[in-house]
């Protein structure tokens, strides 16, 4: 079964703008990762948040994770038409859990 | 440039035909899974070996089933194809010790 949620469901945005994505989870964890897919492709990994972490960067990527909320978010900067995809937040320790994922549109 | 490797990208059986997907990858990683992916919806875990070790879910349905024969390769057997298996199929690799997957690009079944 899903882990837990996502929202929003769809997001819709210019090039440039930000973009952020926040998932919710519902057991303990002890990690939290993000992944990336494309339209009829494989999944790849984006970054991973130790549970004692609050916050993690690479590049345009921020994520954040509040375990009192059992919640993270992830924020894509200067968007761009490239991001278009689907982003799931996963749990779990090899046996991956996903959320229900937010399908992100960057037009240019 | 190491990877995982899916085929047939595309696959089309018939109600009730047995269906083979296979899974290769070269990053010699002891852990593989299988998921199974409906449209518009989060990829699902069917089952997956640590080594030759078979862990199946608790709620794949028996018309599935898997073999891995060594390292490298893994298949994914549908035995009795119903509409319902529908979906994107996705091999994954993991070391034991690592939490990243690396994904294949996926196998799309089709059931006429």
């Amino acid at each position: 079964s899903q882990q837990g949620e996502e929202d929003p469901q769809a997001l819709s945005i210019q090039e440039g703008e930000n973009a952020t994505m926040n998932c919710s989870y519902k057991t303990s964890i002890n990690n939290l990762q993000w992944y990336r897919q494309n339209s009829g492709r494989g999944l790849v990994h984006l970054i991973l948040i130790r549970s004692n972490e609050r916050e993690k960067h690479s590049g345009r990527l921020r994520v954040t994770l509040d375990t009192s909320k059992k919640s993270s978010s992830l924020l894509i900067t200067a968007s761009r038409a490239a991001d278009t995809a689907s982003y799931f937040c996963a749990t779990g320790y090899n046996k991956l859990i996903f959320g229900a994922g937010t399908r992100l549109a960057v037009h240019p | 440039d190491a990877m995982v490797i899916q085929n047939p990208r595309y696959q089309v059986t018939q109600f009730g035909k047995p269906v083979t997907l296979s899974c290769s990858q070269t990053l010699n990683h002891n852990v593989m899974y299988w998921y199974q992916q409906k449209s518009s919806q989060a990829p699902k875990l069917l089952f997956h070996y640590y080594d030759k070790d078979f862990n199946n879910e608790a709620d794949t349905p028996d018309n599935f089933q898997s073999r891995r024969p060594n390292t490298s390769f893994c298949f994914l057997d549908i035995r009795s194809p119903g509409l319902g298996d529908a979906a994107m199929y996705l091999c994954a690799t993991s070391t034991r010790l690592s939490y990243e997957q690396y994904f294949g690009p996926g196998t799309r079944l089709t059931v006429t």
